[in-house]
């Protein structure tokens, strides 16, 4: 099992709708979460980081944390076709571990 | 403010040869990290200072991979001898803080061709 497990995609959204990307971990020790973008061919930008299991909003994005179910997810609002790109999960339980990466396709 | 810079943006390079990447961080960051990412493998951390000191290089592959960071703006990551599967885009990131569950802002990366 990969410590840190994200669907690869490509994940298609029409514009407009909610893009939800799901990531999973092992370590239950884990206490940091964050999603970075990485445009193709560019390097990757932090989004969202969260800590505390719940919730987290900024802007049209929702990080969702649930520490028992060892998951984290990204909701994006309101997808534009500029959010197309794939998106990395990454989990620090005493070392920043990074997904795979689950390509988001927004369709106009 | 300038980011992190990193050069080469390309190497292409011939298997035995040694490679050099550098990394200058951003101004006032004392935490730098040096990624590879690979379509196989996605992004794994190599290695990481902070205030100039290696802290963990448990993700350095093997021994012909090399870090040194001289000075608070600058870093060099060195492969020798290469191999083909050393090819790769190589990414450093530095951080504000020490811990490395703070945010990190990544460079532009270095695209390394091992033929």
């Amino acid at each position: 099992q990969k410590e840190v497990e994200q669907n690869s995609g490509p994940l298609s959204v029409p514009e407009g709708a909610i893009a939800s990307l799901n990531c999973t971990y092992s370590d239950r020790g884990s206490q940091s979460f964050f999603w970075y973008r990485q445009y193709s061919g560019k390097s990757p930008e932090l989004i969202m980081f969260i800590y505390s299991n719940g919730d987290k909003e900024d802007g049209r994005f929702t990080a969702q944390l649930n520490k028992a179910s060892q998951y984290v997810s990204l909701l994006i609002r309101d997808s534009q076709p500029s959010d197309s790109a794939t998106y990395l999960c990454a989990v620090f339980g005493g070392k920043l571990i990074f997904g795979q990466g689950t390509e988001l396709s927004v369709k106009p | 403010d300038a980011g992190v810079i990193q050069s080469p943006r390309h190497e292409v390079t011939e298997m035995g040869q040694e490679v050099t990447l550098r990394c200058k961080p951003i101004s006032g960051h004392n935490s730098l990290f040096w990624y590879r990412q690979t379509m196989m493998r996605g992004l794994e951390l190599l290695i990481y200072f902070n205030n100039n000191v290696p802290i963990d290089d448990s993700g350095m592959p093997e021994d012909r991979f090399s870090a040194k960071m001289p000075n608070a703006s600058f870093s060099t990551l060195k492969i020798q001898p290469s191999e083909p599967r050393d090819s790769a885009v190589y990414f450093c990131a530095s951080s504000p803080t020490g811990e490395v569950r703070n945010e990190q802002f990544f460079g532009p990366g270095t695209r390394l061709t091992v033929l």
